[in-house]
């Protein structure tokens, strides 16, 4: 079966830029979230989205947006870029909104690593 | 305080050792807990969740302390393989924005050498 799949791998932007960023989940996942990991750092919440609605917002300015499709996939939007919006950004599926036993383990796609100059 | 607090390490063991990774949380509200592993550049992988009697998979076991609000990860039998970074996590899944919230730690560095 295959995992969870983002696009671009890799994207260089300028300041000021706008960038879209793509996922698909695992086939019958209905759960997607997005996260930023930034050098020597864990990953950072930045949204969850569950049949097509916004379920969660991490501690993230306006500049972020995100949407989620009739088919599960999703996008995460990033406009006027800073420098500081380098980093890779991760997006993971689950096939629930949450855990019926408290567990809902989300797996995670490669990744698009994006740079600002 | 970090929501989730790991020794960054590096830890360097020879092939064989036995290898105790530590981790805190703050929120005693959290409710799931998992240990993954991150290859350097590569996306985090699951490695285990982690139960409040403990589990065990192969040479890992996982420990969970809610009353400290503690979680440890021991790995036996080091292999070169084993050569990552461990990252402890935390789901708060008690409602409200916090459903689908995996609070990363800042990640454990393991080497593992001949």
């Amino acid at each position: 079966d295959a995992g969870v799949t983002q696009s671009p791998t890799h994207l260089i932007k300028t300041r000021g830029q706008h960038v879209t960023l793509r996922c698909s989940p695992i086939s019958g996942h209905k759960s997607v979230s997005w996260y930023q990991q930034v050098l020597g750092q864990g990953p950072q919440f930045i949204f969850q989205y569950y049949e097509k609605e916004e379920r969660g917002r991490g501690n993230f300015p306006d500049r972020f947006s995100a949407r989620q499709f009739p088919n599960y996939s999703s996008e995460l939007n990033v406009n006027a870029l800073l420098l500081g919006d380098s980093a890779l950004y991760l997006c993971a599926s689950s096939p629930r909104y949450r855990g019926t036993s408290g567990y809902n383990e989300q797996f995670f796609g490669p990744g698009t690593r994006l740079t600002v100059l | 305080r970090k929501e989730v607090e790991q020794d960054p390490g590096p830890f360097n063991v020879p092939e064989g050792a036995t290898v105790a990774f530590n981790c805190t949380y703050s929120n005693s509200a959290s409710q799931s807990f998992f240990w993954y592993r991150q290859d350097c550049r590569k996306e985090p992988k699951l490695l285990m969740s982690v139960y409040s009697s403990g589990n065990e998979d192969g040479r890992f076991t996982a420990q969970l302390n809610r009353a400290s609000q503690y979680i440890s990860l021991l790995i036996r039998d080091s292999k070169l393989s084993d050569s990552a970074t461990y990252l402890c996590v935390v789901n708060p899944n008690a409602g409200g924005t916090s459903y689908g919230k995996l609070t990363f730690g800042q990640g454990t560095i393991l080497t593992v050498h001949p």
